[in-house]
């Protein structure tokens, strides 16, 4: 099984500041057919179902906020969030579809 | 829009079964692969299972395989979960989700439904 792994756990960021969330697979998610890395980023609000933010590693999804970007390759992937907003308090996830069984991070809260 | 809505969770013993199902409006199902993702209270999210859209593949995380079996029936639409012999480690919210591939595979969900609690209690 593909491990996630996120970091930190929590991060408080002031309004108008970067936040930085990194995640590490336990093996590359790369698939070297198509040169897609097969990583996605969900953020989710308490008592919300997850919100997909980002899809291929770097794709953002139609709607999301430019603030909002993924980057990385193989095993080591960041979500950041350029600019914190009120509305980016949440819990952000990280997500292999590689291989089955598909596994999520441990998630990392970011609070203002 | 696309809708998911899931039903059947509640209160169950260890050792019983339940069956959850989500219903699907607002898309062609027959043509997606879909998902089941649990979230333990207070935890993060765990895969459960998934199903190719035409129901001729199905996938399973390892504590549940055995226990735990996908279906669909896409001319009603809904995706079902049968779960047996539940454990209080299957405490979750189980949330159905769509994948978001028109492709044969596994890949993210792009739509999720609200979910629903299933409490596995003595």
């Amino acid at each position: 099984d593909i491990v996630m792994t996120q970091s930190p756990d929590s991060l408080a960021v002031s309004l108008g500041e970067r936040a930085t969330i990194n995640c590490k697979s336990s093996q590359s998610v790369l698939y070297s057919s198509n040169n897609k890395n097969y990583l996605a980023w969900y953020q989710q609000k308490p008592g919300q179902p997850p919100k997909l933010l980002v899809y291929w590693a770097s794709t953002r999804v139609s709607g999301v906020p430019d603030r909002f970007s993924g980057s990385g390759s193989g095993t080591d992937f960041t979500l950041t969030i350029s600019s914190l907003q009120a509305e980016d308090v949440a819990v952000y996830y990280c997500h292999q579809y590689y291989s089955s069984p598909l596994t999520f991070g441990g998630g990392t809260k970011v609070e203002i | 829009q696309v809708q998911l809505v899931e039903s059947g969770g509640g209160v169950v013993q260890p050792g019983r079964s339940l069956r959850l199902s989500c219903a699907a409006s607002g898309f062609t199902f027959s043509n997606y692969g879909m998902h089941w993702v649990r979230q333990a209270p207070g935890k993060g999210l765990e895969w459960v299972a998934a199903i190719w859209y035409d129901g001729t593949n199905k996938y399973y995380e390892d504590s549940v395989k055995g226990r735990f079996s996908i279906s669909r029936d896409n001319s009603k639409n809904t995706l079902y979960l049968q779960m047996n012999s539940l454990r209080a480690e299957d405490t979750a919210v189980y949330y159905c989700g769509r994948d978001a591939q028109l492709v044969p595979g596994l890949y993210y969900c792009d739509y999720w439904g609200r979910g629903t609690l299933v409490t596995v209690s003595s």
